[in-house]
This record gives C-alpha cells, structure tokens and sequence, in this order.
C-alpha cells in the first residue's frame, strides 16, 4: 500500500526562478494539506483541500504561493517566483476526514534551497 | 485556539534507561492529541494518538502516553531506550473530532547514548 508520495525529493533552484512540488495522497484520502518545516518556524500549515476544494490557505506566505489540486489523486505547491527565504521541508499529507477522527499520513517531503 | 509547548528541544537518554517527552496543550475544548516521530530526511509517522477513549494511549515501538487534563499534558515515554529511537518527536493538538487543524509543538530531539 503506497504512502503519500511527493516528488521531487530533493530541488535546489535560483532565485527567481519558478519551482512546482507534486504530491500524490493516499488513495480513498479526501483530505490533503501541505505543510512547510523550518528550524526557526517550525511545521506550519500552507494550505488544506478537502474534496479537491481548498478550505483554509491562511497559512500561504505570500502571493508568491499557489496550490492545486485539481482531482483527488494529485497536488502540486508552486512558488513563483522563488526567493532564498523559501528553503525548507514542504510536506504534503492525506487523511480521510470522518465525523469521528482524522489521521494525517505524512509524505516524505521536498527539501527545497533556493540559491 | 489550541497550542502545543514541548519542554525541551533536546534530550539525551542511555541506551535502556527511560524515555521522557514533556508536552503541555492548551485548548477551548476536549482536544484530540498526537504524538509523531520524524527519523532523518523523512516525513512524520504517527506513534499514537489520543481520542477521549482511555486517557493512558499505547503506540508503536513501545511508547506510551498518558492524557491528564487537570495537568493540560500528554507527556511521552518509553521504559527503556533503544538506538533506533533516535529521532525528532512533535507533539501536535486538534480541537475534536471536526477541527482538520492540528497545531504542532516545536519538536523534541532524541539521542541515545550506548
């Protein structure tokens, strides 16, 4: 049974340039949310779709930030353009949102630097 | 809004001596609580949650934790270390069952010594 899958594992880009993350969840999940991981901040939230809609993008930086997902199988995370600030860890997870619990199952991440 | 302390960023224990994790939540109402591992260059793995069921939770690779209200806290442990428990742990909040939200702790580093 495949995980959450991201590519790439690993991006290193120049600033200004235009960098996509991709995500598959788990197969059946309705949820997904992106998440990006810093030493100074932490985990934080970017984004959260439920049902391929997206429900809550409080957590997105800046204009500089879009997400996707336009079927239930796929995602992606674009930065445009990038800037140095943006290195770090983006996550994508998956969950199968019930009326009594939900569970996020974490991809294995894309570590971003932006030169 | 719910919010998550971990005390301490760093703990070193001995190979088989006690694992403790401290993690102290605060929430508007009954919370749902989690506790993750992040071993190196991977993502996040559940190690065992809490959902208003028995307030002592049981998760993989041996660890534990116990949901006290009175001491807003979800502390983990382990009886005795291992290698392989070497990672970053996060403790992470939700407010019940509808909230998709979940609001992680700054992370806990674990090393262990031989």
């Amino acid at each position: 049974d495949a995980g959450v899958i991201q590519s790439p594992r690993h991006e290193v880009t120049e600033m200004g340039q235009e960098v996509t993350l991709r995500c598959k969840p788990i197969s059946g999940h309705n949820s997904l949310f992106w998440y990006r991981q810093t030493m100074m901040r932490g985990l934080e939230l970017l984004i959260y779709f439920n049902n391929n809609v997206p429900i809550d993008d409080s957590g997105m930086p800046e204009d500089r930030f879009s997400a996707k997902m336009p079927n239930a199988s796929f995602s992606t995370l674009k930065i445009q353009p990038s800037e140095p600030r943006d290195s770090a860890v983006y996550f994508c997870a998956s969950s199968l949102t019930t009326i009594s619990y939900n569970e996020q199952f974490f991809g294995p991440g894309t570590r971003l630097t932006v030169l | 809004a719910q919010s998550v302390t971990q005390l301490g960023s760093h703990v070193s224990v001995s190979e088989g001596a006690l694992v403790l994790l401290r993690c102290n939540y605060s929430s508007s109402v009954p919370p749902y609580l989690f506790w993750y591992v992040q071993y190196p260059n991977q993502g996040l793995q559940l190690l065992l949650k809490y959902t208003s069921a028995a307030t002592l939770v049981k998760g993989i690779n041996g660890f534990e934790a116990e949901f006290k209200k009175s001491e807003t806290s979800f502390h983990l442990t382990k009886p005795s270390a291992h290698m392989s428990d070497a990672a970053e742990y996060f403790c992470a909040v939700s407010e019940g069952s509808n909230d998709y939200k979940l609001s992680f702790g700054a992370g806990t580093t674990v090393t262990v010594r031989a």
